[in-house]
């Protein structure tokens, strides 16, 4: 099964600020990548689907990319609701989530 | 507006039954598979069993199967999970979530609210 990596752990930013986020695969997932952010105390939302795609609703300063093994999410001017975790998931025969990545304020 | 409402969970004593509940709208649920995902306190997250859209076929996490039973019922928009057997470590919130595009069934396309269930004595 392929296991998704997800760095840094925890992230410290200042709101205004960039944050990068990585999600590597163990194996080649072409395209079919999600990413989701979760608030304290809240559902995940889905964020990003087939690697760069926007889902409805969601805020253009969230951009995404990457295939293969290496994919990156991007928030490029940190709003102060945008401090959560955030996780990237693939789907082969079942679903995979990475470990997240912890966005804190600094 | 896509919603789901679940249900059902509490505090049960290792080894007893639990049934989750989670009330669907806004989209014509036979079209899309359900899933059943799960977070332990202070972790990420899990999936634990998938229904499809017309209820053929089901799927079962390793760490559930033989344990719990999803389930749907059309006529009513819901979908079910019957958790018995429980142990400690099935403690976590139960969230269900719409599964999408409907053909491969990848993405978690929208999420309840989340029941929390507590196996402990």
């Amino acid at each position: 099964e392929i296991v998704l990596t997800q760095s840094p752990a925890t992230l410290s930013l200042s709101p205004g600020e960039r944050a990068t986020l990585s999600c590597r695969a163990s194996q080649s997932v072409g395209s079919s990548l999600g990413w989701y952010q979760q608030k304290p105390g809240q559902a995940p939302r889905l964020l990003i689907y087939d690697a760069s795609n926007r889902a409805t609703g969601i805020p253009a300063r969230f951009s995404a990319s990457g295939s293969g093994t290496d994919f990156t999410l991007t928030i490029s001017s940190l709003e102060p609701e945008d401090f959560a975790v955030y996780y990237c998931q693939h789907r082969t025969n079942w679903w995979t989530f990475g470990q997240g990545t912890k966005v804190e304020i600094k | 507006e896509v919603q789901m409402l679940e249900s059902g969970g509490g505090l049960v004593q290792p080894g007893g039954s639990l049934r989750l509940s989670c009330a669907a709208s806004g989209f014509v649920f036979g079209s899309y598979a359900m899933i059943w995902v799960r977070q332990a306190p202070g972790k990420g997250l899990e999936w634990v069993s998938c229904i499809s859209g017309d209820g053929s076929k089901t799927y079962y996490a390793d760490s559930v199967k033989g344990r719990f039973t999803i389930s749907s019922d059309k006529s009513k928009d819901t979908l079910y999970l019957q958790m018995n057997s429980l142990r400690a470590e099935d403690t976590a919130i139960y969230y269900c979530a719409k599964l999408g595009p409907p053909n491969t069934s990848v993405y978690f396309q929208h999420w309840g609210q989340g029941t929390l269930v507590t196996v402990s004595s």
